[in-house]
C-alpha cells in the first residue's frame, strides 16, 4: 500500500532486552515523526526527522532511546535495557513537507511493545 | 509549554443526534489546532485543521470545530452521528514550525442505535 508502514506490528520482549522498531513513511515524505501512545492516553512525541537528521530529539525520555534515519526515508527506533514501562504503541508519521503546516502528518498502525 | 485537556473520556450518544467534543488547549502563542479520528485498529486520522482565518473549520466525515480564543478552545462538532463514528477521538496542537503535536488525553465516543 501508499501509507505508512510499520513493522512489527506487535512485538513482546523480556526486560531488558533491546528492540528495534521499523517505520517505512510514504514515498517521497522529508519529514518522519515517532509518537508514543501509552494505555488509555494520547500520542506523546518523541522525535522528529527531516530528511536524514534529527531536528527535535526532545521527546525521547531517555538515552536507552535512539532512532535514526540513515538514508533520509527507513527510520528505525532503537530502545535498549527495555523496561516494563516502556510498553506502548509506538507510532510513526510522515508528511511530504517541512512544516505540518503545510499538510497533514499521516499515521501509521503502530507497534504494540509489550515488555514482560 | 503547550497542553491539552479533552475534559470528556468517554461519551455515549445515539445515532443520528449531535455530538460535540470538547478540546481546550494552553499555548503562549498562535496555536496550530488539529482533530484527529482513532478506530480499533486503525491508524490516526486527520479530521480537519486550523491554522488561520475563518474560525469555522470544515473537515472530513460531515465535522466542523470552532476555534475560539477567548476561550482557548477548539471543539469538534457533528449535527448528526452515524454508527461508524465510534472511534476514539484526539485534539492535538501545535507551535509554528509546527512538526512538533502535543495530545489531548482523547474521548471515547460509544454511539447506540
Amino acid at each position: 500500500g501508499a501509507g505508512v508502514s510499520q513493522t512489527p506490528s506487535n512485538k513482546v520482549t523480556e526486560k531488558g532486552k533491546y528492540v528495534e522498531l521499523r517505520c517505512d513513511p510514504i514515498s517521497g515524505h522529508t519529514a518522519l515523526y515517532w509518537y508514543r501512545q501509552s494505555l488509555g492516553q494520547g500520542p506523546e512525541f518523541l522525535i522528529y526527522f527531516q530528511g536524514t537528521g534529527a531536528a527535535d530529539d526532545s521527546g525521547l525520555p531517555n538515552d536507552r532511546f535512539f532512532a535514526v534515519r540513515p538514508e533520509g526515508s527507513v527510520s528505525t527506533l532503537k530502545i535498549q535495557r527495555t523496561e516494563r514501562g516502556d510498553s506502548a504503541v509506538y507510532l510513526c508519521a510522515s508528511s511530504p513537507y517541512r512544516t505540518i503546516k503545510n499538510t497533514e502528518a499521516f499515521f501509521g498502525q503502530g507497534t504494540r511493545l509489550t515488555v514482560v | 509549554a503547550q497542553s491539552v485537556t479533552q475534559p470528556d473520556i468517554h461519551i455515549t450518544v445515539s445515532e443520528g443526534a449531535s455530538l460535540e467534543l470538547r478540546c481546550n488547549y494552553s499555548y503562549g502563542a498562535t496555536p496550530y489546532l488539529f482533530w484527529y479520528v482513532q478506530s480499533p485498529g486503525q491508524g490516526l486520522q486527520l479530521l480537519l485543521k486550523y491554522f488561520s482565518g475563518d474560525t469555522l473549520v470544515q473537515g472530513i466525515k460531515g465535522f466542523e470545530a470552532e476555534f475560539k480564543r477567548s476561550q482557548s478552545s477548539f471543539n469538534l462538532r457533528k449535527p448528526s452521528v452515524h454508527w461508524s463514528d465510534a472511534a476514539e477521538y484526539f485534539c492535538a496542537v501545535g507551535g509554528a514550525a509546527g512538526n512538533k503535536l502535543t495530545f489531548g488525553g482523547g474521548t471515547r465516543v460509544l454511539v447506540k442505535p
